[in-house]
């Protein structure tokens, strides 16, 4: 079974600073997505960044990259320019190949500082 | 984008009742859909998978019986939670896949229901 892991229960950063959020995880598979999302407190999930296993390159969207390392079956969120906005919960997420069910990490409780 | 519309957004209702949620997929068909409980500041713990037309596939430990799920159509299920007791006081929210033709990992998120039992 898929495990996901994330290790800091909370975070906090200074606005405009940039801070990274861990995550591991556990799978046989060869072929799987992983995923940021970001629930702020309306608890809407929020897609932030996606990675397909098989790509290499590490996903970037605007202020939000990855560092995806498949053989430590690692993928950490780097938030660049930290916004007040940005606080939230984020959750990392394993998703297999097949489009079944996601596995989610703990959460980690992201406080950007003004 | 995908978007799902999941009412109510909160519901207060007494102990012993039933109480039903709706998750549709509003321009998408919706082949897969699941249903989360999330306690707070915990993080979402699947319920079940449904599939249209098929009966859904509970996680262990999830009463059937109690939470009832139905996904009769391409753009909706529902949870339906029987006979209602302060213990079902939860954030829930569902989660819809098109198989067919989203993208790599297309997840669309419901905004979710707060269920309160009193």
């Amino acid at each position: 079974a898929q495990t996901v892991t994330q290790s800091q229960p909370e975070m906090s950063v200074q606005e405009a600073e940039t801070v990274t959020l861990s995550c591991t995880y556990d799978t046989s598979e060869s072929d799987y997505y992983l995923f940021w999302y970001k629930q702020p407190p309306s608890r809407q999930m929020i897609l932030v960044i996606r990675q397909e296993a098989y790509k290499q390159q590490n996903a970037t969207e605007n202020r939000f990259s990855v560092n995806f390392q498949k053989a430590a079956k690692s993928f950490s969120l780097k938030i660049s320019d930290s916004q007040l906005g940005d606080a939230a919960m984020y959750f990392c997420a394993y998703g297999p190949h097949s489009g079944s069910r996601l596995t989610f990490g703990e959460g980690t409780q992201l406080t950007v500082n003004p | 984008g995908a978007v799902v519309s999941q009412h109510p957004s909160w519901v207060i209702c007494k102990s012993g009742t039933s109480v039903k949620i709706e998750c549709r997929s509003l321009d998408f068909q919706a082949t897969t859909m699941f249903w989360y409980r999330q306690f707070p500041k915990q993080s979402l713990m699947l319920m079940a998978t449904s599939n249209e037309g098929s009966k859904a596939t509970y996680e262990q430990g999830v009463e059937k019986d109690k939470f009832l799920i139905n996904h009769a159509s391409l753009t909706l299920s529902t949870l339906t939670v029987t006979s209602a007791h302060p213990e079902d006081s939860s954030f829930y929210i569902c989660s819809a896949r098109d198989h067919r033709t989203s993208g790599p990992g297309g997840y669309t998120f419901g905004s979710g229901t707060r269920l309160t039992v009193v």
